[in-house]
């Protein structure tokens, strides 16, 4: 069975502080791996990775994949407020349907 | 303009009844989805449905239904609702061919079953 586990389940942080999130899977058919940002209503899209080493960056968010060892991780450097959410991890496999598998999800919450 | 629309936004109803949920896109994509999350925000496929092909997730329960009138919309209808279809429920879409495809979600309807 296909599966995606995210690590830690949560986190709390104060601003300023560097996070990281883990995601590893197992699946068959990997085609790529994405990441979310869920607040309060719709996940919207982070980053979407493909290919092993090769960082995606936005701003302060950073993830970056390892096909051999089957994770990623996502970085959030000078953590704000803002960035309080819960951030869910999906494994797009190549099978038809073009399905997403998502892990649990790691719900940071960052205080002032 | 939102790209990814979902109605009702919230949903109440007793068990055993049928309803529905719409979901609309302006994104001009091929392939529409439906999730399931439930009340410890795991998201879960339910179905993957273009104007070709409808692929079920075996474990949803026939009770669901999608149903596309066009490319822009797929409704999913409920028959018999149970307590534990309880749970917000997220539509989203994506060009579904290319390697750099990326799914967009709406903002999800939650259903409360009593």
């Amino acid at each position: 069975e296909d599966k995606v586990v995210q690590s830690p389940l949560s986190l709390v942080v104060h601003e300023g502080d560097t996070v990281t999130l883990n995601c590893s899977y197992e699946v068959t058919n990997f085609r790529s791996l994405l990441w979310y940002k869920q607040e309060k209503k719709a996940p919207t899209f982070l980053f979407m990775l493909t290919s092993s080493g090769i960082e995606k960056k936005s701003g302060r968010l950073s993830s970056i994949l390892d096909k051999k060892e089957l994770f990623s991780i996502l970085n959030i450097t000078a953590t704000q407020t803002g960035d309080s959410a819960i951030y869910l991890c999906a494994v797009r496999l190549g099978n038809a349907g073009n399905m997403l598998t998502f892990g649990g999800g790691t719900r940071l919450m960052v205080k002032p | 303009d939102t790209a990814v629309s979902q109605t009702p936004k919230y949903l109440v109803t007793q068990m055993g009844n049928d309803k529905s949920i719409k979901c609309e896109q302006n994104l001009g994509h091929d392939t529409m989805y439906w999730y399931k999350q439930d009340s410890k925000k795991f998201l879960k496929i339910m179905f993957s449905y273009n104007n070709k092909e409808l692929i079920i997730n075996e474990t949803v329960p026939n009770r669901f239904s999608p149903k596309s009138p066009d490319k822009a919309h797929l409704n999913l209808h409920i028959n018999s609702l149970e307590l534990g279809d309880s749970a917000v429920y997220f539509c989203a879409s994506s060009t579904g061919t290319s390697k750099a495809d990326t799914q967009y979600f709406g903002p999800g309807t939650r259903l409360t079953v009593l």
